[in-house]
C-alpha cells in the first residue's frame, strides 16, 4: 500500500530564516505531487505540482520554491521566511491521469 | 479560474440529528471529490463524483453530483461525534492545474 511521509510535524522558524520542508511517497511510482498551504480552519492553497522530476509549476506566486530531485521526494523551501508564510503545510500525491489526491500527515509552520 | 463555494460555512448540531452540506461552482468539473480533515491531520479522501446526477453512499454519508456538474451535496443521516471535522469539496484537472479546494465546512455533532 502507498504512504506519504512529511517532516518535521511542527517547526517554528525566525523571520528571515531558511526553510525546507520534506514529502515522500512508499509503494508507487511517478506520482504526481503537490504541495498546499491551509490557513487556520480554511480551505487549500495549492503552492506548487509536480508531474515529474525537475518538473514543478507554480500555482501563487511568493518567496517558497520547491524541488522534486528524485521520482518520490518533493521538497519546499524558502531563503527567508516571512511571517505570512505561518501556517499548516500540506504534501499530496495522485496517480497519473486521476484527479483524487492522498495526502501526508502536515507540517505545522510558525514563524515568530 | 474555476471556484468552489460551500455552505454552511460552520454547522453545530445535536447527535442524531440529519445534516446535508453544499458545493457549488458556475463552472463545470468533470469530477467532485469530498474529503473529510480532522484537526492538525491532512485531508482524508471520502468519494469522488464523475456523473452529472451521481449518486454514492458510504455507509450514513450520501453524496450527490448534480445533473449540470456544477454542484455536489453531502447529506450525513444520524450525525456522530466521529463525524466532527472540516468537510472540503474540491475538483478541477487532473494534472493539478485548475485544481481547486472549497473552503470547507466545519461541522461539529455533539453527544
Amino acid at each position: 500500500s502507498q504512504t506519504i511521509h512529511q517532516w518535521p510535524a511542527t517547526l517554528v522558524q525566525p523571520v528571515g530564516s531558511p526553510l525546507s520542508l520534506e514529502c515522500t511517497v512508499e509503494g508507487t511510482s511517478n506520482p504526481n505531487l503537490y504541495w498546499y498551504r491551509q490557513a487556520a480552519g480554511r480551505g487549500l492553497q495549492l503552492l506548487f505540482y509536480s508531474v515529474g522530476i525537475g518538473q514543478i509549476s507554480s500555482e501563487v506566486p511568493q518567496n517558497l520554491s520547491a524541488s522534486r530531485p528524485q521520482d518520490r521526494q518533493f521538497i519546499l523551501s524558502s531563503k527567508k521566511l516571512l511571517l505570512s508564510d505561518s501556517g499548516f503545510y500540506l504534501c499530496a500525491w495522485s496517480l497519473r491521469g486521476l484527479s483524487e489526491q492522498y495526502f501526508g500527515p502536515g507540517t505545522r509552520l510558525t514563524v515568530t | 479560474t474555476q471556484l468552489l463555494e460551500q455552505s454552511p460555512q460552520f454547522l453545530s448540531i445535536q447527535e442524531g440529528e440529519n445534516l446535508t452540506v453544499y458545493c457549488n461552482s458556475s463552472s463545470v468539473f468533470s469530477s467532485l471529490q469530498w474529503y473529510r480533515q480532522e484537526p492538525g491531520e491532512g485531508p482524508v479522501l471520502l468519494v469522488t463524483v464523475v456523473t452529472g446526477g451521481e449518486v454514492k453512499k458510504l455507509k450514513r454519508l450520501t453524496f450527490q453530483f448534480g445533473d449540470a456538474r456544477k454542484d455536489s451535496s453531502l447529506h450525513i443521516t444520524a450525525a456522530q461525534p466521529g463525524d466532527t471535522g472540516l468537510y472540503l469539496c474540491a475538483g478541477g484537472g487532473n494534472y493539478g492545474q485548475n485544481f481547486v479546494f472549497g473552503p470547507g465546512t466545519r461541522l461539529s455533532v455533539l453527544p
